[in-house]
């Protein structure tokens, strides 16, 4: 079975720029979330999809966010690209995202933001 | 203040060492707790999961919860060069609740 794939893996814009990431969940999977991983802050949770609706939200500006779409592959889109968004931006996928159900990580797309 | 602190390392260690890693939480809420691997260039991969008080065992792994002491912890035995990675522990209060990770521990095993 596939795993998560994120595409672009690498991702360089200016401030100011938007950006879109892609987040293809393992087959069968309904829940699919998004996290901001840095060095300094670690992970830190973005949005939660299940059945193309936003069930959690994380502490995030508005300028951060997401759908997900009917075959559960999900986006992100962050606006007006800030210094600060540099980061590793990890996607997760499961089959219910409940207490008993794993999450799965893709390898992440790498933004930078110059 | 931070729900979830983990001693970011580094922590080098020779190969055949025992290494013990910890988190605290402040949240009492949390009843689900995880330690994620994660290695250079790729997500994190799940390790271990309990949801009680105790230990909990698989091969050289072992999670520890103390949850009166908001306390937990996972000790590698035996620990191998292939166990060099960052380690998150992560917790949630159960349902669909949001996980919360910890900053994560980055552990070099020496040969």
């Amino acid at each position: 079975k596939a795993g998560v794939t994120q595409t672009p893996r690498y991702l360089i814009k200016t401030r100011g720029q938007q950006v879109t990431l892609s987040c293809s969940p393992i087959s069968g999977h309904r829940s699919v979330s998004w996290y901001q991983q840095t060095p300094g802050q670690g992970l830190q949770f973005l949005f939660e999809y299940f059945s193309e609706t936003q069930r959690n939200k994380g502490n995030f500006p508005g300028r951060f966010s997401g759908r997900q779409f009917s075959n559960s592959r999900s986006e992100m889109n962050v606006s007006t690209l800030e210094l600060g968004d540099s980061a590793l931006y990890l996607c997760a996928s499961s089959l219910v995202q409940d207490q008993t159900d794993t999450q799965y990580f893709g390898p992440g797309t790498r933004l930078t933001v110059l | 203040q931070k729900e979830v602190e983990q001693d970011p390392g580094p922590l080098s260690v020779p190969e055949g060492a025992i290494v013990s890693l910890n988190c605290t939480y402040s949240n009492s809420a949390f009843q689900y707790f995880m330690w994620y691997r994660q290695y250079s260039r790729k997500g994190p991969e799940l390790l271990m999961y309990t949801y009680s008080s105790g230990n909990k065992e698989d091969g050289r792994f072992t999670a520890q919860v103390d949850k009166s002491s908001k306390y937990i912890s996972l000790f590698i035995r035996d620990s191998q060069p292939s166990d060099s990675a960052t380690y998150l522990c992560a917790m949630n209060s159960g349902g669909y609740q949001k996980v919360t990770f910890g900053t994560g521990t980055k552990l070099q095993v020496i040969p």
